[in-house]
């Protein structure tokens, strides 16, 4: 069975502190993994999609990165702004299937 | 660029109720998703449709639940004789459909359904 796990599950920073969040997960066999934000009361806002080792993005003061067992998202000098719930979700590469496998998140709070 | 549109976004229904949720894709987007969010958990995959198709349903409970998105109109979630259990945020995707590796879904807002 597909499985992601985040840690941690909150992240308190103060404005400026820098850190990642990690997204380990262990499926039969990896096509994308994706990276989405959710406000409280909102629906997830897609950020990146990666889909090989040692491949990477940015976007703004986050980048995310890919290992064969697990991502990372690297939030430098963060802003209170930045405060959001950060989900990981993963799709399989039996075409067909289309469905993303989410883990529950990391609530990052970033203190003024 | 209107995005995902779900309606209503707040939905309160007594047990044994009826609740019906509605998902309008995104311009050009001819795939959708439904997942639902219970409280303190992660998303969960319910099912997959296309235009008159369900291509995937195997998130979805095998009672009082079933989906369709028909060639007009928007997609709809239903949900027979609710009971306190469905409590939770259901959300819509959608997506254009496979291109090259991989196909991106965009999420809706959601609509909160609450049975007391």
């Amino acid at each position: 069975e597909d499985q992601v796990t985040q840690s941690p599950e909150a992240l308190r920073l103060q404005e400026g502190e820098s850190s990642s969040l990690n997204c380990s997960y262990t499926v039969s066999g990896l096509r994308g993994l994706f990276w989405y934000r959710q406000d409280p009361g909102k629906g997830p806002e897609f950020l990146f999609t990666l889909y090989s080792a040692g491949e990477e993005k940015e976007k703004e003061r986050l980048k995310a990165t890919l290992t064969k067992k697990e991502s990372f998202l690297h939030i430098t000098a963060p802003k209170p702004e930045d405060s959001a719930t950060y989900l990981c979700a993963v799709q399989v590469t039996n075409f067909g299937n289309e469905k993303l496998t989410f883990g529950t998140g990391t609530r990052l709070t970033i203190i003024p | 660029n209107a995005g995902v549109m779900q309606n209503p976004r707040h939905l309160v229904r007594r047990r044994g109720q009826e609740a019906r949720l509605r998902c309008s894709p995104m311009k050009g987007h001819s795939h959708v998703y439904w997942y639902r969010q219970l409280p303190e958990e992660g998303l969960k995959f319910m099912v997959y449709l296309q235009k008159e198709n369900i291509i995937d349903e195997s998130g979805m409970p095998k009672e009082r639940f079933s989906a369709e998105f028909p060639k007009e109109g928007p997609s709809i979630l239903r949900i027979q004789q609710v009971v306190r259990g469905d409590s939770a945020a259901y959300f819509c995707a959608s997506s254009p459909g496979p291109q090259g590796r991989t196909d991106t879904q965009y999420f809706g807002p959601g609509t909160r359904l609450t049975v007391l």
